[in-house]
């Protein structure tokens, strides 16, 4: 059974870019929640989708959004890049439905020059 | 005070001890527990998924949830350097909502 797929691995961008990351849940999982991570904060919840809807909303501005389409794959973005939003991006997936734990992917590393 | 502590570490233990890695948290409400370890520049793998207080276990781990307390504890016996790693809690209240992530304890197991 494949795993989560985060793609890609690492980049680079520089202050004021945009970007999308992209998270391939396991098969059959319905829900995915991204999380960012850094070394300061650890594990911040960003948002989470199921069924194609954000269901959770965590603290973060609003230049971070996602979405999920109709196959459960995930994207989010994040726009007018800042150095802060350095960080390893995590995607989690599982099936909604509460009996079990989440499944991480490798995450993105995201850096911001 | 952060909703959900842990012992930063770094904890050095040799190959064969016992480990007991602990959280604590502030909301009562909790009430679903994971255990996850994460090694240098990967994401965290789950060990241990729990519900409401007690124990689990699974292999050389185990899981303890005490509510009363608002504490939990993984247990991790005849440690190996394979186990040298982050470990971090993780807690929610209902499903539906959000995991809480500890800050994460970072284990040496020595050969």
């Amino acid at each position: 059974k494949a795993g989560v797929t985060q793609t890609p691995r690492y980049l680079i961008k520089t202050r004021g870019q945009q970007v999308t990351l992209s998270c391939s849940p396991i098969s059959g999982h319905r829900s995915v929640s991204w999380y960012q991570q850094t070394p300061g904060q650890g594990l911040q919840f960003l948002f989470e989708y199921f069924s194609e809807t954000q269901r959770n909303k965590g603290n973060f501005p609003g230049r971070f959004s996602g979405r999920q389409f109709s196959n459960s794959r995930s994207e989010m973005n994040v726009s007018t890049l800042e150095l802060g939003d350095s960080a390893l991006y995590l995607c989690a997936s599982s099936t909604g439905t509460g009996t079990e734990g989440y499944t991480f992917g490798s995450g993105t590393r995201l850096t911001v020059v | 005070q952060k909703e959900v502590e842990q012992d930063p570490g770094p904890l050095s233990v040799p190959e064969g001890a016992i480990v007991s890695l602990n959280c604590t948290y502030s909301n009562s409400a909790f009430q679903y527990f994971m255990w996850y370890r994460q090694y240098s520049r990967k994401g965290p793998e789950l060990l241990m998924y729990t519900y409401s207080s007690g124990n689990k276990e699974d292999g050389r781990f185990t899981a303890q949830v005490d509510k009363s307390s608002k504490y939990i504890s993984l247990f991790i016996r005849d440690s190996q350097p394979s186990d040298s790693a982050t470990y971090l809690c993780a807690m929610r209240e209902n499903y539906g909502q959000n995991f809480v992530f500890g800050p994460g304890t970072r284990l040496s197991a020595l050969p």
